[in-house]
């Protein structure tokens, strides 16, 4: 089976202007998570969606906006982007019922902002 | 908020040798995750522990989490150039949902 897909791998934007990454969770998961990775330190969450609804929001600005599909993929849009938005975006999708603790995570999307 | 310490924040080893993580956090943990990381890449799910005293191993990979539940370490024994990489430690959230909250990560060289 497929692991989790991102798109697209790296990004070049530049300040002010807005982004959408995309995220194909594992077959059959019906959670999908985000996170933000900048260099050097540990991915911090930004926000969960289950069934097409969200569940949990990190401490982001309203800048940050996310939904999920009928399909279960997901999609984690940026506006007003600044240089310190730059990093790796992680997506995580986890399986539903008694193995929903495990998290599997994306390749990632390098985004970085000149 | 919960916060997560990491102990080394970087590692060099022999191949062949045995070598211990640790990680440290502020709060009672709910359950503990280990993920490894190659650079720039992303987290490959190690194990999850959740019972104080548990034990769990992954392959030459062995993770426990103390009876207090609040610390937890990670042992490797006898690595190996495969394990080089950045293993980070993460909180699972109590709230309903899966947010993790994850250490700055611990950088481990292996030397041939």
């Amino acid at each position: 089976d497929a692991g989790v897909t991102q798109s697209p791998t790296h990004l070049i934007k530049t300040r002010g202007q807005q982004v959408t990454l995309r995220c194909s969770p594992i077959s059959g998961h019906k959670s999908v998570s985000w996170y933000q990775q900048v260099l050097g330190q540990g991915p911090q969450f930004i926000f969960q969606y289950y069934e097409k609804e969200e569940r949990g929001r990190g401490n982001f600005p309203d800048r940050f906006s996310a939904r999920q599909f009928p399909n279960y993929s997901s999609e984690l849009n940026v506006n007003a982007l600044l240089l310190g938005d730059s990093a790796l975006y992680l997506c995580a999708s986890s399986p539903a019922g008694g193995r929903a603790f495990e998290q599997y995570f994306g390749p990632g999307t390098r985004l970085t902002v000149t | 908020s919960q916060e997560l310490e990491q102990s080394p924040q970087s590692l060099i080893v022999q191949e062949g040798k045995n070598l211990t993580i640790n990680c440290t956090s502020s709060k009672t943990l709910y359950g503990l995750y280990w993920y490894k990381q190659k650079y720039g890449e992303g987290l490959i799910f190690l194990m999850m522990l959740q019972k104080g005293g548990e034990e769990k191993s992954h392959e030459k990979i062995t993770a426990k989490l103390d009876e207090k539940k609040q610390q937890s370490s990670l042992h490797i024994t006898a690595s190996q150039p495969s394990h080089a990489g950045i293993y980070l430690c993460g909180a699972a959230n109590s709230g309903g949902y899966q947010k993790v909250t994850f250490g700055i990560g611990t950088k481990l060289q292996v030397i041939p």
